[in-house]
């Protein structure tokens, strides 16, 4: 089975401008969360979907939003990208969501603001 | 926010030497998950321990959690170099969602 996938791997934005990032999770997952990573905050939960629902969500701005589809591939959006925007995004993948479940996570996507 | 606090934040030790990791935790829980990460790359699960549980053993792993304390430690044994990385506890408090607070890991290298 092919792992999770995250795409682009790298990214570099200006301020201002806004980024949308992918991931496909392993076949047959229906749950999609996402995690910001950074020096300063550590790995902090963005939000999950689970069959195109947005279940979850953590304690970001709304310049941070998402969605999945019905494939359960899921994209993540940022507005008006700021310089601690900066940060490398991690999505994870697990069956149905449930807490006891495995997450399998992707490379992740590194995005620069300059 | 995050949940809890590994310590410690580095460590240092030579091949063959045992590795010992703790993560305190604020809340109560419903499992706990141990991660490891090489260099800024993704991820990879190493065990989960339920909130019912004590200890655990996974290969050279063996994860214990005092709920009392609020408290768990990864051991790894007979460390090798390829065991160089960063080492996460993530906490599910049971909300029934895969939702997982992260601590901020601690860095291990070990040394050939």
């Amino acid at each position: 089975k092919a792992g999770v996938t995250q795409t682009p791997r790298y990214l570099i934005k200006t301020r201002g401008q806004q980024v949308t990032l992918s991931c496909s999770p392993i076949s047959g997952h229906r749950s999609v969360s996402w995690y910001q990573q950074t020096p300063g905050q550590g790995l902090q939960f963005l939000f999950e979907y689970f069959s195109e629902t947005q279940r979850n969500k953590g304690n970001f701005p709304g310049r941070f939003s998402g969605r999945q589809f019905s494939n359960s591939r899921s994209e993540m959006n940022v507005s008006t990208l700021e310089l601690g925007d900066s940060a490398l995004y991690l999505c994870a993948s697990s069956a149905t969501g449930v807490g006891d479940n495995e997450q399998f996570f992707g490379p992740g996507t590194r995005l620069t603001v300059l | 926010s995050q949940q809890g606090e590994e310590d410690p934040q580095a460590l240092s030790i030579q091949e063959g030497e045992n590795a010992t990791m703790n993560c305190s935790y604020k809340t109560s829980i419903n499992n706990l998950q141990w991660y490891r990460q090489n260099s800024g790359r993704g991820l990879v699960h190493l065990i989960l321990i339920r909130s019912n549980e004590r200890e655990k053993h996974s290969g050279r792993l063996r994860v214990t959690l005092d709920t009392s304390k609020k408290s768990s430690s990864l051991l790894i044994t007979a460390s090798r170099a390829a065991d160089t990385a960063s080492y996460f506890c993530a906490t599910d408090a049971g909300s029934g969602y895969s939702t997982l607070t992260f601590g901020k890991g601690t860095m291990l290298l070990v040394s050939p």
